[in-house]
């Protein structure tokens, strides 16, 4: 069966530091990856996606970015964090075909506090 | 552009008790997918239904029922006889040409 794994669960980060986290996904080849933000405990925001190795798209303008060096590892990165980058990071998956009729998988979530 | 509301930000029920999760979308396509997910305190998105558009059959899965009207473009999510581990944030999903769209959420409190 499908896993996705991601980590670390929960970050705490001075301003101005760096940000990798990390996401990868077992028991599926190709599958469609997602990063996305929920702050203030609520509704979701899309950052990045990603259909292939090296291929990313991002939604938002902002001082992260995203990788995908391999098939099924997806990476959240800045090089200096703002205060706003605080929030609750979920990466998911899905299986990759068929478009958006697919349900996607959320890992356990990032939460991300910025001091 | 697809959209999806979820007018309801907070419901707060007495355990045992029936209560209905609203949610209503907009779109131009003629093919696209809903899902509701669960959001627990622990903070991880659990997909509980996909339905797609041409399938108004409502579904009954245990205490959970969903019912899924075109005609007023909601997709509607009962939890029967409430229990307080049903305790957290549920979302409405549209999948679409413009890729997969959340609502902001319900923010569901049973007490006991």
């Amino acid at each position: 069966s499908q896993t996705i794994h991601q980590w670390p669960a929960t970050l705490v980060q001075p301003v101005g530091s760096p940000l990798s986290l990390e996401c990868t996904v077992e028991g599926t080849s190709n599958p469609n990856l997602y990063w996305y933000r929920q702050a203030a405990g609520r509704g979701l925001q899309l950052l990045f996606y990603s259909v292939g190795i090296g291929q990313i798209s991002s939604e938002v303008p902002q001082n992260l970015s995203a990788s995908r060096p391999q098939d099924r590892q997806f990476i959240l990165s800045s090089k200096k964090l703002l205060l706003s980058d605080s929030g609750f990071y979920l990466c998911a998956w899905d299986p990759g075909v068929g478009g958006y009729n697919q349900p996607q998988h959320f890992g356990d979530g990032t939460r991300l506090s910025i001091l | 552009a697809q959209k999806v509301t979820q007018a309801q930000t907070e419901i707060s029920v007495v355990e045992k008790e029936d209560v209905t999760l609203d949610c209503v979308y907009e779109t131009r396509d003629t093919t696209y997918y809903l899902f509701w997910y669960k959001q627990p305190p622990s903070g991880e998105l659990v997909f509980l239904i996909r339905r797609n558009s041409f399938d108004e059959q409502n579904e009954i899965s245990g205490r959970y029922s969903w019912n899924f009207q075109k005609s007023t473009s909601s997709f509607n999510f009962t939890i029967t006889a409430s229990q307080v581990v049903d305790s957290a944030v549920y979302f409405c999903a549209l999948g679409g040409a413009d890729g997969l769209t959340f609502g902001k959420g319900t923010h569901l409190i049973i007490q006991p």
